[in-house]
């Protein structure tokens, strides 16, 4: 079993529909990281998370702790947030390095 | 505007060849990192370094090496040691090498790379 594990692995939706990625994992971790992968391949941090919720633009990421799971919101989705969607951990031992998911790959239709 | 610069974006090798990726950070990042990806799989580390001149391997180190000479450049290279090349190479930096304070890690455009 993967020790960060995403789900769905595929999702595609219309244009204007709210969007829920998630995200479990089996360690403890120091932060939680999502990414997006563009269709050339080159990725973009958009969170770093240890607690609680983080929102930019029409993105939000929340993390529980307790239950190790994460999900990562799109509002309003449009087909510029068309990309495959990374969830990353860092562990608590060996923090220097990220346990990466399999990636959610998101399609938004017109 | 500072980032991490890969290069080449595609290259081509032939088996039995060493081939080398470069990647270059203006970043002033400490910690440097080396990524594969595999279609289905989620990255998986090769090689990092915390700082100039030391450098450790990851998960899947074999059949690649590195060097870390400058804090700015962490070139990888991928020997003919190495039986399945053909992958994505993705570098990354970040400004902690300890990862404690659990800095945003920050990538390169990637490298992709074919055995012919």
């Amino acid at each position: 079993k993967n020790e960060v594990e995403q789900s769905p692995q595929n999702l595609t939706a219309q244009e204007g529909e709210f969007i829920t990625i998630n995200c479990s994992y089996s360690v403890g971790i120091s932060a939680l990281h999502w990414l997006q992968q563009h269709p050339g391949g080159g990725i973009v941090s958009l969170f770093m998370l240890s607690s609680g919720k983080k929102k930019h633009g029409r993105l939000i990421a929340t993390i529980n702790i307790q239950e190790k799971h994460s999900s990562l919101h799109i509002t309003a989705s449009h087909p510029r947030d068309s990309a495959v969607y990374i969830c990353a951990v860092s562990l608590i031992q060996g923090a220097q390095k990220l346990v990466f998911g399999q990636g959610t790959r998101l399609t938004i239709n017109p | 505007d500072g980032g991490i610069t890969q290069s080449p974006k595609y290259l081509f090798r032939k088996e039995g060849q060493n081939v080398t990726l470069s990647c270059e950070q203006n970043l002033n990042h400490d910690a440097m990192y080396w990524y594969r990806q595999d279609p289905g799989q989620g990255l998986r580390l090769i090689y990092y370094s915390q700082i100039v001149n030391d450098f450790q391997k990851g998960d899947i180190a074999e059949g690649y090496s590195v060097s870390r000479e400058k804090k700015e450049s962490f070139p990888l290279t991928v020997t003919s040691a190495q039986k399945n090349p053909t992958a994505f190479y993705l570098c990354a930096s970040s400004i902690d090498p300890t990862g404690l304070l659990g800095n945003t890690i920050y990538f390169g455009e990637g490298s992709w790379l074919t055995v012919v």
